[in-house]
């Protein structure tokens, strides 16, 4: 089966960096997404990582290590605008690019 | 560039009445998703197509849910006879292609279902 899991909720201070972990088990990998999500809004999607390491888009960056099935989201300077929910995503079928989502986490940036 | 449109945004209805959602997809996308977001949860797909073909329905409870993508662009979804457990968010999403390794969906903003 296929499983992710990430914190439910992290709290950081505006300026800050604040890391958002991701640990995933699936029957196929074809790369890790990471979405972002206010508080009634649709997703955005922010990045992807198909090989190891780091990509980096302006405040964010995303890792990942396929040996150890993990990912992270690096946030940097944290906005207040930042607060929402952020879900990673895996793509297990090279076919059909069905996402499989965690269950979230809400970040809460505090002034 | 017009983004996912949905209908509509919140729907209110009583259990074991039938409710129907809409989508229009981002012009020239022949992917199409429909997800279901419980409260506190990450989006769970229901249904893909691919233009107006069904590639993947594995987790939809066909029993009361259908959908369709007549001529490859919108689509509905319905759900008949609605159930308590369906009160949820229905986020409809599309993409260019659908089988693309790195591919990125685009969600419209979701419409809010409250079973009562």
């Amino acid at each position: 089966g296929q499983s992710l899991e990430q914190p439910s909720e992290v709290t950081a201070v505006e300026g800050a960096i604040v890391q958002i972990n991701c640990t995933y088990q699936t029957s196929g990998f074809y790369g890790l997404s990471w979405y972002q999500q206010h508080d009634g809004g649709a997703p955005t999607f922010l990045s992807y990582n198909a090989l190891d390491g780091l990509e980096e888009t302006g405040r964010f960056s995303s890792f990942l290590s396929r040996s150890d099935s993990y990912g992270y989201l690096l946030l940097q300077e944290l906005q207040m605008k930042d607060s929402a929910s952020y879900f990673c995503a895996v793509r297990d079928n090279s076919n059909t690019g069905k996402l499989i989502f965690g269950q979230g986490t809400t970040l809460q940036v505090k002034p | 560039e017009a983004g996912v449109a949905q209908s509509p945004r919140y729907k209110i209805i009583e259990k074991r009445q039938s409710v129907a959602f809409w989508c229009n997809p981002i012009s020239g996308h022949a992917t199409l998703y429909w997800y279901q977001q419980i409260l506190g949860q990450g989006p769970k797909l229901l249904i893909q197509f691919q233009n107006n073909g069904v590639v993947d329905d594995s987790q939809l409870p066909k029993d009361r849910f259908s959908a369709e993508r007549l001529k490859g662009v919108d689509s509905t979804l319905k759900i008949q006879p609605a159930k308590l457990e369906d009160s949820a968010v229905y986020l409809c999403a599309s993409s260019l292609e659908g089988s693309g390794i790195q591919e990125t969906q685009y969600f419209g903003p979701g419409t809010r279902l409250l079973v009562l």
